[in-house]
């Protein structure tokens, strides 16, 4: 079972339309990450979230850390081409990170 | 920007075979993880190292072993391969534990049991 749960699984926009994707799980994290992949290639770290509340911005990409700290958002301002990839979100445990399956989102030109 | 590598990228191999995987990295970071991703399943830890010699086991461990006899390599031993090992292999790098350091991957080892 997995312990981080992503929604949607998948997701297929065309250019220029906003989106959101879910990280949810009912475990307590003192950290979450989210990681974009592309084909062929190993998850890039995007950002990474310590505080309940928590919001970063990267250029178009919104981040928030939920208040209790169990839950996680990524949102997507005017989606372009060059977001398409796999979104993961991890866990931060004692040792390790657990991720979940991730949201493969599709942008259309 | 290399920083870690991952070789062979690609392998297929014979079931009942021993398989090892090698994962080199010029950061010297302490922390170095062996994970599979399967669809549906995202990416599961197999085993970690926290610095030399000292390794530990993921959630998956079963049927793998690991050796980190350098700070640069962690390698990741399939003792007898089975088809359920057929996954795409990431090493990755981390410069600490837990949650406030991220990890750097490598680009993966694609391998297939036959």
């Amino acid at each position: 079972t997995q312990l981080l749960e992503q929604s949607p699984q998948f997701l297929s926009i065309q250019e220029g339309e906003n989106l959101t994707v879910y990280c949810n799980s009912s475990s307590v994290f003192s950290s979450l990450q989210w990681y974009r992949q592309e084909p062929g290639e190993g998850p890039v770290l995007l950002v990474t979230v310590v505080t309940g509340g928590e919001v970063k911005k990267l250029k178009r990409l919104t981040f928030q850390f939920g208040d209790a700290r169990k839950d996680s958002s990524l949102h997507i301002t005017a989606a372009q081409p060059g977001d398409t990839g796999l979104y993961l979100c991890a866990g931060g445990g004692n040792n390790d990170m657990r991720f979940g399956a991730g949201t493969r989102l599709t942008v259309k030109p | 920007d290399a920083g870690i590598t991952q070789s062979p990228r690609h392998k297929v191999t014979e079931t009942g075979t021993p398989v090892t995987l090698r994962c080199h990295q010029t950061e010297n970071h302490r922390y170095m993880y062996w994970y599979r991703q399967d669809p549906g399943h995202g990416l599961r830890l197999i085993h970690y190292s926290y610095g030399v010699k000292d390794t530990d086991k993921g959630e998956v461990s079963d049927g793998y072993s690991v050796s980190r006899s350098k700070t640069e390599d962690f390698l990741l031993t399939l003792e007898s391969a089975t088809s359920s090992q057929t996954s795409v292999y990431f090493c990755a790098i981390s410069s600490g534990t837990g949650g406030n350091y991220g990890y750097t991957f490598g680009s993966g080892t694609r391998l297939t049991v036959v």
